[in-house]
């Protein structure tokens, strides 16, 4: 059936090392999105894609990494320059961007050790 | 599961009443505006959405008012089941900024009592 798969659903992160999180897609979206959400707060967005190999840099950007090489597919890397990657990761994709309902993933929580 | 919203504020209401949960927007050029409920360790799911030529639109048991004068939705639930228990999100979409994502508020709690 169609959806939208994040994995892992925990990750764990030794500090000082890059680690990548999958959000793969089935629904033909050509949009696709990553958010990160702490508790207490609501979701932030960290990039987004409009379309294969584009991307835009979201209101947390900084210390994250992406790639869109296939429409399916939109991995995230949190790298070693994120001071704070403790959190709870959410992917999405929808039709187009702006105007139309965002799918959410399942979520990847990301703790740091 | 996942801890979300631990300071969130929260709405507490029995079962078998009505729900209202409000939510004050930012952008006076916001074009599109959605709901999402997310339970515990889970995802966002959609619950409804309204485009701002639209004041008012409903669906199954939800009912989704946009007043574009002071900025303001509200979400309202008609006779609040156990399952409703979740914490309740509203976004925007900032269509004259340029960015092409929803943007989201801080959430609210929903406490079903039975």
């Amino acid at each position: 059936d169609g959806g939208i798969t994040q994995s892992p659903k925990y990750l764990f992160r030794k500090e000082g090392q890059n680690v990548t999180l999958s959000c793969e897609q089935n629904l033909n979206h050509d949009a696709m999105y990553w958010y990160r959400q702490d508790p207490g707060q609501g979701l932030r967005l960290i990039y987004y894609s409009q379309i294969v190999n584009d991307f835009q840099k979201g209101d947390i950007a900084e210390g994250y990494s992406v790639s869109r090489e296939k429409k399916e597919s939109f991995p995230l890397t949190v790298t070693s320059a994120q001071k704070n990657p403790t959190a709870f990761y959410l992917c999405a994709s929808s039709i187009v961007t702006g105007n139309t309902e965002a799918f959410f993933g399942q979520g990847t929580r990301l703790t740091v050790v | 599961g996942e801890s979300v919203g631990l300071h969130l504020p929260t709405l507490s209401v029995q079962e078998g009443d009505n729900s209202i949960i409000n939510c004050a927007y930012s952008n006076s050029a916001s074009d599109y505006f959605i709901w999402y409920k997310q339970e515990s360790g889970k995802g966002p799911q959609f619950i409804i959405d309204i485009r701002s030529n639209m004041d008012k639109r409903q669906g199954q048991r939800v009912t989704v008012l946009l007043n574009k004068t002071v900025k303001h939705l509200s979400l309202q639930i008609a006779a609040t089941q156990p399952g409703d228990s979740a914490v309740y999100f509203c976004a925007e979409n900032k269509g004259d900024t340029g960015r092409r994502a929803l943007t989201f508020g801080s959430g609210t709690r929903l406490q079903v009592q039975p």
